[in-house]
């Protein structure tokens, strides 16, 4: 059971919109609307971003946004803001009741 | 606001069995809504997920763990454990006790402790 695949970096200016992507298969990101996003700055524990693929848990702003299409999920974070420079893993429910993350993607605000 | 925290030896010697605590407070662990989870993260990687018990009784873990992983729930302390046997320095990592709910995104998660296996 690999990870689900994510960029290893993607880097935007302040106020661009950027796109992380997670591809998995039709076992895992393809099968389910169970596809979540979290944000961990360094040294500190993950925090849940998006849920069930788009939806978006109170206090998080509507600049971030999360979509699918097939295997692949996807999450785009508009008007970037130094903020924003962090980890993010994606994860999702597997067939077998398992679950599995991506293998992180770093951020970076130029 | 639920809060979780892990406890538990920094330091344990390879073939020996690590053993952490996860202590939560805001909320019953009880009642079978959630899946109290185990997810570890080892230095400079990414997040692996462990397992979890469910409904009080019920388990699952990663496959490729499931022969040395335990993960037991203690209602009266409001406390669920971890527990992996035979370690190796392939097992350091920091470790992470987390609540998912019943549409599988992990809403709650302790601040991680790292276990480091050495001699």
């Amino acid at each position: 059971q690999s990870a689900l695949t994510q960029p290893a970096s993607v880097s935007g200016s302040p106020g661009q919109s950027i796109t992380i992507s997670c591809t998995g298969t039709s076992s895992d990101v393809g099968a389910y609307n169970f596809v979540s996003w979290y944000q961990q700055h360094p040294g500190q524990a993950p925090k849940l971003m998006i849920y069930g693929v788009t939806n978006r848990p109170s206090g998080v702003s509507n600049r971030f946004s999360g979509s699918k299409s097939g295997n692949t999920a996807s999450l785009t974070i508009s008007g970037l803001q130094a903020d924003d420079e962090a980890d993010y893993y994606c994860s999702s429910y597997t067939t077998g009741t398992t679950r599995i993350f991506g293998g992180g993607t770093k951020v970076t605000v130029l | 606001q639920v809060l979780l925290q892990e406890s538990g030896p920094g330091l344990v010697k390879p073939s020996q069995t690590l053993s952490l605590t996860c202590t939560v407070s805001g909320g019953s662990i009880s009642g079978g809504l959630y899946y109290w989870s185990w997810i570890r993260q080892h230095p400079g990687e990414g997040l692996e997920w462990i397992g979890y018990i469910y409904n009080s009784v019920s388990t699952y873990y990663k496959p490729s763990l499931r022969s040395r992983v335990t993960i037991s729930l203690d209602t009266s302390k409001n406390q669920f454990s971890l527990k992996l046997s035979s370690v190796t320095a392939a097992d350091t990592a920091v470790y992470y006790c987390a609540r998912e709910n019943d549409n599988m995104y992990f809403d709650y998660w302790g601040l991680g402790t790292l276990v480091t296996v050495s001699s």
